[in-house]
């Protein structure tokens, strides 16, 4: 069974232009999420989408936002970058039956860095 | 809001020893799960173990096992007979059971400690 994809797993962007991220989540996994990983700030909750609609969203301005297609693959955009926004980006996906007991299986990350 | 708090930012241990790494939490609700995850330098994510906040026995995973406090809200992580492959970033996470139903609100993850494995 594959695992949870994202593309690219590298990318270099200058400040003010805009990026997008692709995640595909295991088969049969309706749930994808996303989080943020810097040195300062570590681990945070982006969004997560199920079923196409986004379910809840993290403490991050509306440059962040996402998409989330029938075949359950997502993306997240994020626009005008920002120095900050250099950090790895990671999705994870969880079955389709939505529970808090769910595991969250992680993708390998795409690392992105703004110049 | 709730926060989760890893006191060790870096531990080391010698080969086949034990080490305990350290999670406290803070929350008001009653009923949540928690998690640790292991980043190696390859950077993906990895579960560890889960604990069911309704379950009072400990989770058990191989060499891995939580001490489970709910009322210290303490959640630590003991890895006996420690390897080399255990070398890794280790996080310590919690999910709400309450927002939405089905933990809506994402992982809340705490800063991380870093293990290093002494051969």
């Amino acid at each position: 069974k594959a695992g949870v994809t994202q593309t690219p797993r590298y990318l270099i962007k200058t400040r003010g232009q805009q990026v997008t991220l692709s995640c595909s989540p295991i088969s049969g996994h309706r749930s994808v999420s996303w989080y943020q990983q810097t040195p300062g700030q570590g681990l945070q909750f982006l969004f997560e989408y199920f079923s196409e609609t986004q379910r809840n969203k993290g403490n991050f301005p509306g440059r962040f936002s996402g998409r989330q297609f029938s075949n359950s693959r997502s993306e997240m955009n994020v626009s005008t970058l920002e120095l900050g926004d250099s950090a790895l980006y990671l999705c994870a996906s969880r079955p389709q039956r939505l529970s808090g007991a769910n595991v969250l299986t992680f993708g390998a990350g795409s690392r992105l860095t703004v110049l | 809001a709730q926060t989760v708090t890893q006191s060790q930012p870096e531990m080391s241990v010698q080969e086949a020893e034990t080490v305990t790494l350290s999670c406290t939490y803070d929350t008001s609700e009653s009923d949540y799960y928690l998690f640790w995850y292991k980043q190696p330098p390859s950077r993906q994510m990895i579960l560890v173990i889960r604990q069911e906040a309704y379950k009072q026995q400990n989770a058990t995973e191989n060499r891995f096992s939580v001490n489970f406090q709910k009322a210290a809200k303490s959640f630590s992580l003991k890895i006996s007979d420690s390897q080399l492959g255990d070398a890794a970033m280790y996080f310590c996470a919690y999910r709400s059971a309450v927002a939405g139903g089905g933990g809506a609100d994402g992982l809340t993850f705490g800063k991380g400690t870093h293990l290093i494995i002494q051969p």
